[in-house]
């Protein structure tokens, strides 16, 4: 089974709107991480938000913001005032256990292209 | 903030030779470093994971002769890829872990490095 699911292979959404994109995971650890990077052209792995799983409040790091709903598990990306800039692919990403345990790879969805039009 | 130096960014080498690539962790001591392979549009796949002065663990289905990897240094990690073929172009990446002491998130990415086999 996927343990991380990104539905939208692409996504359109018109400069200065707000936009939504979809993950959700798949995991019967009771800690994890969950990330958003953003890849564009140049093919850094840009970061963008964290939640963990025992976080009581939802992240925001500026125009980012993520929609976390454990009991559904999913960790919905929301980019509100879209600019120009933002057209690249995004990745939502899993940690299974705790950050400080032994070492776990990130676990990647598919990605999901986003084009911000003007 | 935590950086990890991959190079080369680009490399275009003859089917059959060699390519090195490096990561090296600037700023901290990366225990762990997780080398993920990328094919254009898709995901990003763990390839091994490698902890310094250890050998590295490689995932199903990664020939371990092929993609070698040394972690001989707290900030030194190398992938070379042997006597590469056209099918081993790719996007290369690695990400260091820093346990949550540098970032609060745990995990640094390098910058990548395209590889192209002619």
């Amino acid at each position: 089974a996927q343990k991380i699911t990104q539905t939208q292979p692409g996504m359109f959404v018109q400069e200065k709107e707000a936009v939504t994109l979809d993950c959700t995971y798949d995991t019967s650890d009771p800690s994890y991480g969950l990330f958003w990077y953003k890849q564009p052209s140049s093919g850094e792995m840009i970061f963008l938000i964290y939640q963990g799983s025992y976080d009581q409040q939802n992240a925001t790091e500026g125009r980012y913001s993520l929609n976390f709903q454990k009991a559904r598990k999913s960790a919905n990306l929301v980019i509100s005032a879209s600019q120009l800039g933002d057209s690249a692919m995004y990745f939502c990403a899993m940690r299974e256990g705790g950050l400080s345990g032994s070492a776990r790879q990130l676990t990647f969805g598919s990605g999901t292209q986003l084009t911000v039009l003007p | 903030g935590a950086v990890v130096s991959q190079h080369p960014s680009r490399v275009i080498c003859k089917s059959g030779t060699s390519v090195k690539i490096e990561c090296r962790s600037l700023d901290f001591q990366a225990t762990t470093m997780f080398w993920y392979r990328q094919f254009p549009k898709k995901s990003l796949m763990l390839m091994a994971t490698s902890n310094e002065g250890s050998k590295a663990t490689y995932e199903q289905g990664v020939e371990k002769d092929k993609f070698l990897i040394n972690h001989a240094s707290l900030t030194l990690s190398t992938l070379t890829v042997t006597s590469a073929h056209p099918e081993d172009s790719s996007f290369y990446i690695c990400s260091a872990r820093d346990r949550g002491r540098i970032t609060r998130y745990g995990y640094t990415f390098g910058s990548g490095t395209r590889l192209t086999v002619v």
